[in-house]
């Protein structure tokens, strides 16, 4: 089944700095790569998605890029804000056609003002 | 947010007892999922289920198991909780199989003592 791989863990960035976040995918049938920002106490909530049929994707300062020949999507987020600390998870649909996503371990991101 | 609710929202129960979550939906969504999110681990599917009457186990499966007999309602069943089960349980929904944008219920804290 498929795996994804979400790199790093925890990432610290002066605010005004990017912010980039890297995943790793293993099964090449997957087709729908999502992100998610999940702030405290809060719900996942859908910021971005990328198909397979294109390989990058912006909304104002973020933005994600995919390369399929190498099983690897990223988020970029341009001109951090303190409102931009959440934890970030990224996801794959893998080869099922019931809609299932398999998760990243999620980073937890922290711009300092 | 999509028209989800999770009840109940907090439970404590003790080791042994039977838990039943329920997930609610008024968008009349046919896909919808049980996730658990622990530290470390993102988000993991429990069940999904594909129609009324229609589920199916995913990757932590063991210990729960699920019902759905009207579109809406999404029931996740703990027959004997352990600590292990100590958790965030989030409720997802789509509307769809491929290229899918999943949104998630608010979620249920449960602890097992």
């Amino acid at each position: 089944g498929e795996n994804v791989e979400q790199h790093p863990s925890t990432l610290s960035v002066q605010e005004g700095d990017s912010a980039v976040i890297k995943c790793t995918y293993s099964d090449s049938a997957s087709n729908y790569f999502p992100w998610y920002k999940q702030e405290l106490g809060k719900r996942p909530q859908l910021i971005i998605d990328i198909r397979s049929n294109v390989g990058e994707k912006k909304d104002q300062r973020i933005a994600v890029t995919l390369n399929k020949t190498a099983k690897h999507f990223s988020l970029h987020i341009t001109e951090t804000q303190p409102e931009d600390s959440a934890v970030y998870f990224c996801a794959a649909d893998g080869s099922s056609n019931t809609g299932k996503l398999i998760f990243g371990q999620g980073t937890t991101l922290q711009v300092k003002p | 947010d999509a028209g989800i609710t999770q009840s109940p929202r907090h439970k404590v129960t003790e080791t042994g007892t039977p838990v039943t979550l329920r997930c609610h939906q008024t968008e009349n969504h046919r896909y919808m999922y049980w996730y658990r999110q622990d530290p470390g681990h993102g988000l993991r599917l429990i069940h999904y289920s594909y129609g009324v009457k229609d589920t199916d186990k995913g990757e932590v499966s063991d210990g729960y198991s699920v019902s759905r007999s009207k579109t809406e309602d999404f029931l996740l069943t703990l027959e004997s909780a352990t600590s292990s089960q100590t958790s965030v349980y989030f409720c997802a929904i789509s509307d769809k199989s491929s290229y899918n944008e999943q949104f998630f219920g608010p979620g249920t804290r449960l602890t097992v003592l």
